[in-house]
């Protein structure tokens, strides 16, 4: 089984901070990693995605995420965030076919 | 293409009511999905489809939900006896077969009253 731990709820930061937002996630099998960010009343909208390779992915809008196997976390980082960056982030993992993903993460950008 | 469209975006119905849903994929795309959202929660996974065969459901896709996908292009989701813990945001998806990342749709909105 599959499951997607977001650790923080919540996360205001002032406009050009850096920001990380934290994913771990559980399997007993070999998953890919997607971060995707959702604005109000709108669908997903992919950000980026870990399927082999380099651990350091990088994505749209300035993100990027790391993976690590040994800690089994796809933490996503933006070295200085924008207004337009708030929304909700949610990490996903899937086996190959359906995604699992985790609660979100509300990334506030104060000015 | 402008990527996957669902209709309506917005249904409110009152408990008991059947209610139907559509979702169009990206043209290229072989596989199609459907996830249910929650106020607060992330997309939970419900059904999908390789071209017309529907290949898994989750133990969330009670009976009174059935998906279609009858020609591998658009797809429906019907809830029949619509409850109130039926309200969430419905959301499809659509991927290749060859790529692993899915395109989400715009979600439809489902109050039930």
């Amino acid at each position: 089984a599959q499951s997607v731990t977001q650790l923080d709820s919540q996360v205001p930061v002032f406009e050009e901070a850096p920001v990380e937002l934290r994913c771990n996630y559980s399997s007993s099998v070999s998953v890919y990693l997607f971060w995707y960010v959702q604005y109000p009343n709108q669908g997903l909208q992919l950000l980026l995605k870990y399927l082999s390779g380099s651990t350091l992915v990088k994505g749209i809008n300035g993100f990027e995420a790391e993976f690590n196997k040994s800690q089994t976390s796809f933490h996503l980082r933006k070295p200085s965030v924008h207004i337009s960056d708030t929304a909700e982030y949610f990490c996903a993992v899937s086996p190959g076919n359906q995604f699992y993903f985790g609660t979100g993460t509300s990334l506030t950008v104060i000015p | 293409d402008t990527g996957v469209s669902q209709d309506p975006r917005h249904k409110i119905t009152k408990r008991g009511q059947n209610v139907t849903f559509r979702c169009d994929p990206i043209s290229e795309h072989n596989r199609l999905y459907w996830y249910r959202q929650t106020l607060g929660q992330g997309p939970e996974f419900l059904t999908y489809f390789q071209n017309e065969a529907q290949l898994e459901k989750s133990r969330l896709l009670s009976d009174r939900f059935s998906a279609e996908r009858p020609k591998g292009s658009f797809s429906t989701l019907e809830i029949q006896r619509t409850e109130q813990g039926d309200s969430a945001m419905y959301l499809c998806a659509s991927s290749s077969s060859e790529a692993y990342e899915q395109y989400f749709g715009p979600g439809t909105r489902l109050t039930v009253t």
